[in-house]
């Protein structure tokens, strides 16, 4: 069985551009989350998605944004890149929307360098 | 590899012996805890979970201990080989409707030495 994808595993972008991560749940599981991982302020959490509803958000300006396809598929997208958005962006899924406490499962993540 | 997390607290372990990690969690209302082991240039990988009706698990050479009153976590490797170097971290989750939000601890380095 398959686990997390994530595409790009490494990609270099310019401020101000933007960018759009794609993952690839395993198969089966119905709830996406994204998390930002950076030296400085550890693993946080981006925003969840089960059946292509977006149930939590953490922290972040709204130019992150994401959204899940009916395959479970989910893409996030960051706009007008800063330096700081440097950072491992990681994809995690589970089977349910967290009321069982199923395995959340990550995957290798998509390193983006903003210069 | 890439690093995430240059200035981590560090745990030095000889190879053969026991490794005890500890985290604090920080949410009370907090009650599924999971650990996740990371390694150099990887995605965190799913070690142990535990319940909060619960107050130990084991797995295999892993351990995990709970203890609510003081809002502590621990995850006890037993006979630590060199495979265990990694980033190790624990994570809290609020179980229900509300979705998975994992908060995450700052991480602990364990190094495995021959």
């Amino acid at each position: 069985k398959a686990g997390v994808t994530q595409t790009p595993r490494y990609l270099i972008k310019t401020r101000g551009q933007q960018v759009t991560l794609s993952c690839s749940p395993i198969s089966g599981h119905r709830s996406v989350s994204w998390y930002q991982q950076t030296p400085g302020q550890g693993l946080q959490f981006l925003f969840e998605y089960f059946s292509e509803t977006q149930r939590n958000k953490g922290n972040f300006p709204g130019r992150f944004s994401g959204r899940q396809f009916s395959n479970s598929r989910s893409e996030m997208n960051v706009s007008t890149l800063e330096l700081g958005d440097s950072a491992l962006y990681l994809c995690a899924s589970s089977l349910d929307g967290g009321t069982s406490g199923n395995t959340i499962y990550f995957g290798e993540g998509s390193w983006l360098t903003v210069v | 590899g890439e690093s995430v997390g240059l200035h981590l607290p560090t745990l030095s372990v000889q190879e053969g012996d026991n490794s005890i990690i500890n985290c604090a969690y920080s949410n009370s209302a907090s009650d599924y805890f999971i650990w996740y082991k990371q390694e150099s240039g990887k995605g965190p990988q799913f070690i142990i979970d535990i319940r909060s009706n619960m107050d130990k698990r084991q797995g295999q050479r892993v351990t995990v201990l709970l203890n609510k009153t003081v809002k502590h976590l621990s995850l006890q490797i037993a006979a630590t080989q060199p495979g265990d170097s990694a980033v190790y971290f624990c994570a809290e989750n609020i179980l229900g409707a509300a979705g998975n939000k994992l908060t995450f601890g700052g991480g602990t380095r364990v190094l495995v030495k021959p």
